[in-house]
């Protein structure tokens, strides 16, 4: 069964220095996401991504985040400048289709980013 | 420096027994409300979702019930088995807003075997 993969699984790094998050959508999806979730709490909306453009952003991806979609299969999610509030479990998600009805999104495992 | 998070509330329920899951929602504008499934480790896992003209909706051993009226949703699991500990979320999505799904705190749940 296709699935939305993630790599690493853990990142470790020190505040201020730049992470790239990768992501691997299911191959025929056409729209991407990413979320954040803090530890014990409830999965936040990053950005919408759809035909290389971002679609929709949440108040908490600002300047120094950035999508890209480098080649056909990854999505990536850069930090420029880590701070210790970003520390949290990033999952990407996609679906096949957008629109006004909701689509299943599939999630990926997540990435556990600890900022130090 | 002190870190605080939220202390998800739990259902404990006892294998074979039927779950309940309540979940309330601010948004009158919701199009759609979706519950998802996160066990540990892992993304969250699609479950049930419901469009807001329809009060109730089944799926395999899950029924999910919509209360426009209170602004309130629930998840019901028939013959609650072990695999299906789990944290439980409710989610919205408004037609407009590109497939964002806002997720609300969730509920743990525990099956006792």
């Amino acid at each position: 069964e296709p699935e939305v993969t993630q790599t690493p699984s853990h990142q470790v790094t020190q505040m201020g220095q730049e992470v790239i998050l990768r992501c691997v959508p299911i191959s025929n999806h056409l729209y991407f996401y990413w979320y954040r979730q803090i530890l014990g709490q409830k999965v936040e909306f990053l950005v919408s991504f759809y035909n290389n453009e971002i679609s929709e952003k949440s108040e908490i991806f600002d300047d120094q985040f950035s999508v890209e979609r480098p080649d056909g299969s990854n999505f990536t999610l850069k930090i420029r400048s880590t701070k210790l509030e970003d520390s949290a479990m990033y999952f990407c998600a996609s679906t096949l289709r957008g629109g006004v009805t909701y689509n299943e999104q599939f999630f990926g495992p997540g990435t556990r980013l600890t900022v130090l | 420096g002190e870190s605080v998070g939220l202390h998800l509330p739990t259902l404990s329920v006892q294998e074979g027994d039927n779950s309940i899951i309540n979940c309330a929602y601010s948004n009158s504008a919701s199009d759609y409300f979706i519950w998802y499934k996160q066990e540990s480790g892992k993304g969250p896992q699609f479950i049930i979702d419901i469009r807001s003209n329809m009060d109730k909706r089944q799926g395999q051993r899950v029924t999910v019930l919509l209360n426009k009226t209170v602004k309130h949703l629930s998840l019901q699991i028939a013959a609650t088995q072990p695999g299906d500990s789990a944290v439980y979320f409710c989610a919205a999505m408004n037609s407009g807003g590109y497939q964002k799904v806002t997720f609300g705190i969730g509920t743990k749940l525990q099956v006792i075997p």
